[in-house]
């Protein structure tokens, strides 16, 4: 079975601070896959990442980074300097081949940057 | 990039009656695809995974006669809410597989937004 933990419900930063959004994953499938959507208040989801369970390597694009750990299943993502049009709920997703590639949600991070 | 289109964004219906929403991949072939469902506030719970071809697989809890899922061809899969009722109101998202990349990618749509009064 898959599982990925979001431990923060809710967090609220002021613009040009940085922001870290925790994600903690459960899977058995050797092979499998993290993302991380944006959600803004319009409803749709808004792909930011994927990383495959065998690129332990660290992205950067932009403001966002992500960090993967696979020791700590781990998957965080960081905001920097963070602006106002970053508000959102975002949500660490997992697929597996084990389970045909369903994806599981985390139950989201809402995040408020306040001007 | 690969593109999955919903319609319809948003409906209205009255109690009783049957909601069909469509989940489109437009430039490319899914024989895949899935249907969320997210509550206000919520996170999104997978409904059933739309087989083409075959008939669709549903996770626990999710009445098979209530949600009707067709998957007709490789670039259309159908929702139906059938005898929908106020707790069916919900934002409806699909997810669709490129059959042609090997990178478990999920593309969404844009979500469809009942509202069952």
């Amino acid at each position: 079975a898959q599982k990925v933990t979001q431990a923060q419900t809710e967090i609220s930063v002021v613009e040009k601070e940085d922001v870290t959004l925790d994600c903690v994953y459960e899977t058995r499938d050797t092979t499998y896959y993290l993302f991380w959507y944006k959600q803004p208040p319009s409803g749709e989801l808004v792909f930011l990442i994927r990383r495959n369970s065998f690129d332990e390597q660290n992205e950067i694009s932009g403001r966002y980074s992500w960090n993967f750990q696979k020791s700590t299943s781990s998957f965080n993502f960081t905001i920097t300097a963070s602006q106002v049009v970053d508000s959102a709920v975002y949500f660490c997703a997992l697929s597996g081949e084990g389970s045909n590639y369903k994806l599981t949600f985390g139950k989201g991070t809402l995040l408020t940057v306040n001007p | 990039g690969a593109v999955v289109s919903q319609h319809p964004s948003w409906v209205i219906c009255k109690s009783g009656t049957s909601v069909k929403i469509e989940c489109r991949s437009l430039d490319f072939q899914a024989t895949t695809m899935f249907w969320y469902r997210q509550f206000p506030k919520k996170s999104l719970m997978l409904m059933a995974t739309s087989n083409e071809g075959s008939k669709a697989t549903y996770e626990q809890g999710v009445e098979k006669d209530k949600f009707l899922i067709n998957h007709a061809s490789l670039t259309l899969s159908t929702l139906t809410v059938t005898s929908a009722h106020p707790e069916d109101s919900s934002f409806y998202i699909c997810s669709a597989r490129d059959i042609n990349r090997n990178t478990g990618e999920l593309f969404f749509g844009e979500g469809s937004r009942l509202t069952v009064l």
